[in-house]
């Protein structure tokens, strides 16, 4: 089976970076997207194509690749920015896609 | 602006039946594929499907989960998703959402219980 794997949550303090990584075999070869959820909303995209972020997210976002990982990083992380972010990628000879699991950022 | 609004959630029992609409505005929607996506209370986020737009063939595809229960449709004449859900399981409780990636619904909920 085709599986993303996130870290269930990463911590930071105001101000610092903050990085989630994402990773699996196939990421070599696929782009990644990410997502971020905050409680009792829909997800938001905040970067496609691995690295590119879309018209109204905030250049705070940034993504990264290296071979079978890929990294969100958030920089000058604030207490806005605390929700659940999720990788998604579409699997190797498949239509398929599968998200990761999901990280839990705190900012405090 | 584009808009995406589900519609069809509500509380079943198991082995019933649900059709979701999502209704899109904003964009043109014979252009683009659509995807549902599920959320289970508490949990990740979990594919279901998508299905392409005519141009590139139209077809759909399923998540292994849910493949021969769950089917994936488009009216482009009504700008419109459908995803009908048959012999519902409990498992299958979750707010649904369809997305094109860029933009999402807010979720519909699905309640399987007895």
């Amino acid at each position: 089976s085709y599986e993303l794997t996130q870290p269930s949550s990463v911590s930071v303090s105001p101000g610092q970076t903050a990085r989630i990584t994402c990773s699996g075999d196939v990421l070599a070869k696929r782009y990644v997207r990410w997502f971020q959820q905050k409680p009792g909303q829909a997800p938001v995209l905040v970067i496609y194509r691995d690295n590119e972020r879309p018209a109204g997210i905030s250049a705070r976002f940034s993504g990264s690749s290296s071979g079978t990982t890929v990294t969100l990083t958030i920089s000058g992380a604030q207490v806005g920015d605390e929700a659940d972010y999720y990788c998604y990628s579409a699997a190797d000879n498949s239509p398929h896609v599968v998200f990761g699991g999901g990280t839990r950022l705190t900012v405090l | 602006e584009v808009q995406l609004v589900e519609s069809g959630g509500g509380l079943v029992q198991p082995g019933e039946s649900l059709r979701l609409s999502c209704v899109a505005s904003g964009l043109t929607f014979t252009n683009v594929w659509m995807t549902w996506v599920r959320q289970a209370p508490g949990k990740g986020l979990e594919w279901i499907g998508r299905i392409k737009n005519k141009v590139d063939g139209g077809t759909a595809d399923i998540a292994a989960p849910v493949k021969g229960r769950f089917t994936i449709s488009r009216d482009d004449s009504k700008n419109t998703l459908y995803l009908q859900m048959n012999s519902l399981k409990t498992e299958d409780t979750a707010v649904y959402y369809c997305t094109t990636a860029a933009f999402w619904g807010q979720g519909t909920l699905v309640a399987v219980s007895s």
